[in-house]
């Protein structure tokens, strides 16, 4: 699986967007983007993958370079309880699925 | 979604001894893995589970160490053979979703061995 690079922190205010960037320089054809977080003492959580268009759920939306080759994740109104580490892996899918998480990003949301 | 219970939530154990550690899911599913989550730092995976199969486990992990069983589609366990300090983490399992594109999470067992 491609490996991934994300900054060590970073911090926004609560009720702003948070963007956490990513990047996988040598992600291959077949591997998606994924996005998990892990809030503190919880099991991770997914968010969101996407392949190469742009995708938005209920949590976030994923915008993926037009080269595949970094990511980033937005939480349009961070909250509180969006304080956690995102981790951003590349993977396969389906049976070939491995999740490989790296150090990941901490976000901390201030008052 | 699927909702995954783990027991025990946490324990403390004496080196040499064994944890057998319960993974049960609310629904059937193909794919199970069990990581592990040493003190500060991230995940790593430590096998995969399908029934009626042979767990796979990667490197570094070895059959003796961490067996595994997965005697149905909704149930797995993941045992900690003779326990050293260094064992001390956080076990979670998770499985693959319907759409077989996420995972999903236990909330984990927090292993102390002393």
């Amino acid at each position: 699986d491609a490996k991934t690079t994300q900054p060590t922190s970073m911090d926004c205010a609560e009720g702003r967007a948070a963007n956490l960037p990513c990047n996988h320089s040598t992600i291959s054809g077949n591997e998606y983007v994924y996005w998990y977080r892990q809030i503190h003492s919880q099991g991770p959580q997914y968010i969101i993958h996407g392949l190469k268009n742009n995708e938005t759920n209920e949590m976030a939306s994923l915008i993926i370079t037009e080269d595949r080759k970094s990511s980033t994740l937005i939480l349009p109104h961070a909250t509180l309880r969006d304080t956690a580490v995102y981790y951003c892996i590349v993977t396969s899918t389906g049976a070939n699925s491995k999740l490989t998480f790296g150090k990941g990003i901490t976000l901390s949301v201030r008052p | 979604s699927a909702v995954i219970s783990q027991k025990p939530s946490r324990d403390i154990c004496q080196r040499g001894t064994s944890l057998t550690i319960q993974c049960q899911v609310d629904s059937q599913v193909t794919m199970m893995f069990w990581y592990r989550q040493q003190p500060g730092q991230s995940l790593t995976l430590i096998a995969t589970a399908n029934q009626g199969s042979e767990a796979t486990y990667e490197s570094g992990f070895v059959i003796d160490k961490f067996p595994i069983s997965r005697p149905n589609l909704t149930f797995s366990t993941l045992t900690v053979s003779n326990m050293s300090p260094e064992d001390s983490s956080i076990y979670l399992c998770s499985v693959l979703g319907p759409s077989s594109y996420e995972q999903y999470f236990g909330p984990g067992t927090r292993l102390t061995v002393t």
